[in-house]
């Protein structure tokens, strides 16, 4: 297993675009998170799954971002009418529930720039 | 979500002992401490987490006060590989939507000096 695996890396788009970015876990962890992070700031919570369904959405979350996990492997996510505001690494992290917190795994993160 | 202090930066020797410490006052009784690290350029990684007792693990030791208001991690000799942001997170381990969901702070920079 090599871990989360995250695609792409990179990602410039110009503003007004959609992008998606897509997320392979591990293979046997049912828990699959997106986080967002700015320069010189921890990573901030999107959304998560347990399988295929979403638990939880970030309330500050824009109508224009949507995720999925269609068979409860891997996820994507997509941002409609990109910003630039919406530069930032884009992380996703996997972890294996069984009814108590275990440690989670992240990927190395696609790196969006909006131009 | 209940909330985390840390000091925004530390800076250590290698080879030295590090003890980066986290102030939780409002933690609730069902809230764990995690400890979380990120290198430049990578994910998060986990490093530690506990509830009540003091925790080891290979990468460190959790030192965990006896009212559950603070944490301490400790590195017991610091390596250059250990320069890094270093984030303590309460996360809830029962019930709500937020089950299971890290909420990170902005962490403090380790530094470590040859």
């Amino acid at each position: 297993d090599t871990g989360v695996s995250q695609n792409p890396r990179h990602k410039i788009t110009k503003r007004g675009q959609n992008v998606t970015f897509r997320c392979d876990p591990i293979s046997e962890h049912n828990r699959l998170y997106w986080y967002r992070q700015t320069l010189g700031q921890g990573p901030e919570f999107l959304t998560y799954f347990q399988n295929e369904a979403q638990l939880e959405k970030s309330r500050l979350l824009s109508d224009r971002f949507s995720a999925e996990r269609p068979k409860g492997s891997f996820s994507t996510l997509e941002i409609q009418r990109t910003e630039q505001g919406d530069s930032a690494m884009y992380l996703c992290a996997s972890s294996l529930w069984m009814g108590r917190l275990p440690e989670a795994f992240f990927g190395q993160g696609t790196r969006l720039t909006v131009v | 979500d209940a909330k985390t202090t840390q000091p925004n930066s530390m800076e250590s020797n290698e080879e030295e002992p590090v003890h980066l410490p986290c102030n939780h006052s409002t933690i609730s009784g069902t809230d764990y401490i995690h400890w979380y690290r990120q290198l430049p350029s990578q994910g998060p990684e986990y490093v530690i987490h506990g509830l009540t007792s003091n925790v080891n693990n290979r990468m460190a030791s959790l030192a965990i006060a006896e009212d559950r208001k603070s944490s301490t991690l400790i590195l017991h000799r610091a390596t250059l590989r250990d320069a890094a942001v270093y984030y303590c997170i309460l996360a809830a381990n029962a019930g709500g939507t937020s089950y299971g969901k890290l909420t990170f702070g902005q962490g403090t920079i380790l530094t470590v000096h040859p």
